[in-house]
């Protein structure tokens, strides 16, 4: 049990479609990232937040946004889905300091574009 | 940008040991992660190596050399609930994770 919560577990979106996941953080957790795991391959950083403000993004196109709120969850959008986004999103958050050394992960959503 | 390679598959017996090699090259590095992921669940966090040397946690050991950029994670008495994809994971000075693409372990009775 890694305190971080994701909704919902799977979804089945639509081509052209848009989407909203939902991560909760462990407490006292300020900063939150989130990730895309293709079948059969390594998460992939998608961004991050921290204090509500994004800090780092990784090679994905501006239809992926994300927002965290001031009680450090967040949420990933995507809009105009492709197929090619079907995939597990992973939700991770971090502490600060040394706590920073152990980024833990949500179960993570099941998101399928038909 | 970060490029990690790890074997892709390791078959190996109940009770055997088994080592699972990385490497990585990195336009930035603060530590190397190794996560076990069960086939439909969520990354669970093993170790973290920031430092050159070896750290025990159990049955797991996780070595890192910076300077050969180099790091591996050993599995020791091998159980069948062992069987998983393990991933290694560069961190940045950001927090930011880049895994490699896995590697699969299959224990055998």
């Amino acid at each position: 049990e890694t305190g971080v919560t994701q909704s919902p577990t799977h979804l089945i979106k639509t081509r052209g479609q848009q989407v909203t996941l939902r991560c909760s953080s462990q407490s006292g957790h300020n900063t939150v990232s989130w990730y895309q795991q293709a079948l059969g391959q390594g998460p992939q950083f998608i961004f991050q937040y921290y204090r509500e403000e994004e800090n780092g993004r990784g090679n994905f196109p501006p239809r992926f946004s994300g927002l965290q709120f001031p009680n450090y969850s967040s949420e990933l959008n995507v809009n105009a889905l492709e197929l090619d986004d079907s995939a597990l999103y992973l939700c991770a958050s971090t502490g600060s300091g040394n706590s920073g050394n152990t980024i833990y992960f949500g179960e993570g959503s099941w998101l399928t574009v038909v | 940008g970060q490029s990690l390679e790890q074997p892709s598959e390791v078959t190996a017996v109940e009770g055997a040991i088994v080592q699972i090699n990385c490497t990585y090259q990195t336009s930035g590095f603060y530590g190397l992660s190794w996560y076990q992921q069960h086939d439909g669940g969520a990354p669970t966090f093993l170790s973290y190596n920031a430092l050159d040397g070896l750290e025990e946690t159990g049955r797991f050991s996780s070595f890192l050399s910076r300077s050969d950029s180099y790091g591996y994670l050993l599995l020791q008495e091998l159980q069948m609930k062992d069987s998983a994809s393990y991933f290694c994971a560069v961190r940045d000075f950001d927090y930011k994770l880049s895994f490699g693409a896995g590697t699969t372990v299959t224990v055998r009775a």
